[in-house]
């Protein structure tokens, strides 16, 4: 098992600019869910892609795009970045057979953006 | 009001004590997930539950369908146990997202 990878782990960033997190997924991991973690919140789900489509998006506007590749790896795009886009953006892989086998998700450390 | 409520908010307790956290949710689910988060942010998934208990060493994840209510219980606690323990589930017929409780701040002092 490889574990799911983020990066980068920290990043500033200045309003209005553009920003791409990468996150790997665990080897046998289709899937790949997203969350925007603002400080002292609980996490916000902002979409998952599953086998290289987006299957589900939680209450994020457009600027917030992402791509899942063939090895399953996944990007989290940001446009315009707002102050309020500052958050700890989390993601989480699985697949079917883990959900079906109770092992659930496997999460990365986190990717901290800052946007000043 | 919340689809999924955890109690306490804050636990503070001496090291060796039982702890107790509970979540209770509103929603149909498939599945209930205990999860721990440490201050540097990265979340580790404790239990994935449907029906019964499950025990991983010092820990338990209980969960009563019919009351829409879970359970986690750390057994002899230990300082590096101080962590947030966070409740999320998957709801029926929508997989792909997980909601999630406000999370229980556990601080044990040795």
């Amino acid at each position: 098992e490889t574990g799911v990878t983020q990066s980068p782990t920290h990043l500033i960033k200045t309003r209005g600019q553009q920003v791409t997190l990468r996150c790997s997924s665990q080897s046998g991991h289709n899937t790949v869910s997203w969350y925007q973690q603002a400080l002292g919140q609980g996490p916000q789900f902002i979409f998952q892609y599953y086998r290289e489509e987006e299957n589900g998006r939680g209450n994020f506007p457009p600027r917030f795009s992402g791509l899942q590749f063939p090895n399953y790896s996944s990007e989290l795009n940001v446009n315009a970045l707002e102050l309020d886009d500052s958050a700890l953006y989390l993601c989480a892989s699985s697949s079917s057979l883990s959900m079906g086998q109770g092992y659930g998700y496997t999460f990365g450390s986190g990717t901290r953006l800052t946007v000043v | 009001k919340n689809e999924v409520e955890q109690s306490p908010q804050n636990l503070t307790a001496q090291e060796g004590e039982f702890i107790t956290i509970n979540c209770s949710y509103s929603v149909g689910i498939s599945a209930l997930h205990w999860l721990q988060q440490h201050p540097g942010g990265g979340i580790v998934s404790l239990f994935m539950l449907s029906s019964g208990k499950k025990k991983h060493g010092r820990l338990i994840a209980t969960i009563n369908i019919q009351e829409k209510h879970s359970s986690l219980h750390i057994t002899a606690s230990h300082p590096r146990d101080s962590a947030v323990y966070i409740c999320a589930v998957n709801e029926m017929d929508s997989n792909y997202q997980l909601i999630w409780g406000a999370g229980t701040k556990l601080i044990i002092k040795p």
